[in-house]
């Protein structure tokens, strides 16, 4: 098993729909979890932090936790076309690991007008 | 605009020759990761420093590449001898202390022939 799995993907959502990006993590003392949006040819940049159980919300995009299931996700409203990329999870390793981040695979989001 | 910078941005080099790569971290930034991303794999950490003292290299091959810190303000990765299946986009990236918000650069090109 990954350490962090993202729904494969692609998902196609239409103009002005919810799209919505999952994720699930193994270690279970990961306490920090992190969404980054890599648009093709770009580097990842970092869209949306969360530490605690709930929502988290900042303009269109809400990131939720649930540590009890080990489940994050990422719902974007109203999407655009200017949000198709690929989006990465990204959770910290357990222990003294200082920082380190463990990414997921990633998920393609496609807007289509 | 503070920002993690690379160079050189695109590497095209033949089989067997060395390839260093430089980084410099967002100023103030304590810890340094160095990625390597493919199709195939997706976002690898190769090295990650903090306070130019290496932490973790584990997912570094150890025979061919290299990553120090020379000062706060440059990180290195070297890679000798070079491989065609080193042939991948290298990511900087940098943090500051307890927070695992990492920033990255726009990254190295790599192909080797």
């Amino acid at each position: 098993q990954k350490e962090v799995e993202q729904n494969s993907g692609p998902l196609s959502v239409p103009e002005g729909a919810i799209a919505s990006l999952n994720c699930t993590y193994s270690d279970r003392g990961s306490q920090s979890f992190f969404w980054y949006r890599q648009y093709s040819g770009k580097s990842p940049e970092l869209i949306m932090f969360i530490y605690s159980n709930g929502d988290k919300e900042d303009g269109r995009f809400t990131a939720q936790l649930n540590k009890a299931s080990q489940y994050v996700s990422l719902l974007i409203r109203d999407s655009q076309p200017s949000d198709s990329a690929t989006y990465l999870c990204a959770v910290n390793a357990g222990g003294t690991s200082y920082g380190k981040l463990t990414f997921g695979q990633g998920t393609i989001l496609t807007v289509h007008p | 605009d503070a920002r993690v910078t690379q160079t050189p941005r695109h590497k095209v080099t033949e089989m067997g020759q060395e390839v260093t790569m430089r980084c410099q971290p967002i100023l103030g930034h304590n810890t340094v990761f160095w990625y390597r991303q493919t199709m195939m794999q997706g976002l690898e950490l190769l090295a990650y420093f903090r306070n130019r003292a290496p932490l973790d290299d584990s997912g570094m091959p150890k025979d061919r590449f290299s990553a120090e810190m020379p000062d706060a303000t440059l990180a290195t990765l070297k890679i000798q001898p070079s491989e065609p299946r080193d042939s991948a986009v290298y990511f900087c990236a940098s943090g500051f202390g307890q927070s695992y918000e990492q920033y990255f650069g726009p990254g190295t090109r790599l192909t080797v022939t």
